[in-house]
């Protein structure tokens, strides 16, 4: 089945600068990476998302890069801020229903 | 519209209890989920329901058991807890074919002691 892997675990910034988060997945049927952002005690929400036809995708100072190739996608958070302090998980979408998660990667914003 | 509601948030069991979390959606979605969160390990899927009457085993199914009651509702069940359960439990439910964004409820924090 599928398994995602996501590096780093922990991951501190200034604020103002950018914060890169790295995926890689094993199935190459997976065509669907959403990205989720998970705040202190609250529930997991989705920030972006991108399908295996796309390269890349924006939305304002959040960016995500898929290589089907080698398997990696990448979130991209320029000029951060305090309140993007969360842990943030990257996940694939082989189909069939089922969406496997990273373990995770805990961002704090230093102001 | 409330979304994905699970219930209860929080809940301490012994060894060998059961009991059941409940989750409802009103969102109209075809597909439910329920995910358990650990330390260090992510969210992995327990079981899953594509549609009302259908039910699948996800990543890491031993020990539970799930109901599709009927579209809104979707449950699981443990028969016997063990102190591996505990966790933070996580329904989800999406609206799109095959794969989709996932709504999140709250959560239910477990703990079997």
């Amino acid at each position: 089945g599928e398994n995602v892997e996501q590096h780093p675990s922990t991951l501190s910034v200034q604020e103002g600068d950018s914060a890169v988060i790295k995926c890689t997945y094993s199935d190459s049927a997976s065509n669907y990476f959403p990205w989720y952002k998970q705040e202190l005690g609250k529930r997991p929400q989705l920030i972006i998302d991108i399908r295996s036809n796309v390269g890349e995708k924006k939305d304002q100072r959040i960016a995500v890069t898929l290589n089907k190739t080698a398997k990696h996608f990448s979130l991209h958070i320029t000029e951060t801020q305090p309140e993007d302090s969360a842990v943030y998980f990257c996940a694939a979408s082989p189909g069939g229903f089922k969406t496997i998660f990273g373990a995770g990667t805990r961002l704090f914003v230093k102001a | 519209n409330a979304g994905v509601t699970q219930t209860p948030k929080f809940q301490v069991l012994k060894t060998g209890q059961s009991m059941t979390l409940q989750c409802a959606q009103d969102m109209n979605h075809n597909s439910m989920y329920w995910y358990r969160q650990d330390p260090g390990m992510g969210l992995r899927l327990i079981y899953y329901s594509a549609s009302e009457g259908t039910t699948d085993k996800g990543e890491v199914p031993n020990g539970y058991n799930v109901s599709r009651l009927n579209k809104r509702e979707f449950s699981l069940r443990l028969e016997s807890a063990a102190p591996s359960q505990t966790s933070v439990y996580f329904c989800a439910s999406s609206g799109q074919r095959n794969t989709g964004e996932l709504f999140f409820g709250e959560g239910s924090r477990l703990t079997v002691l």
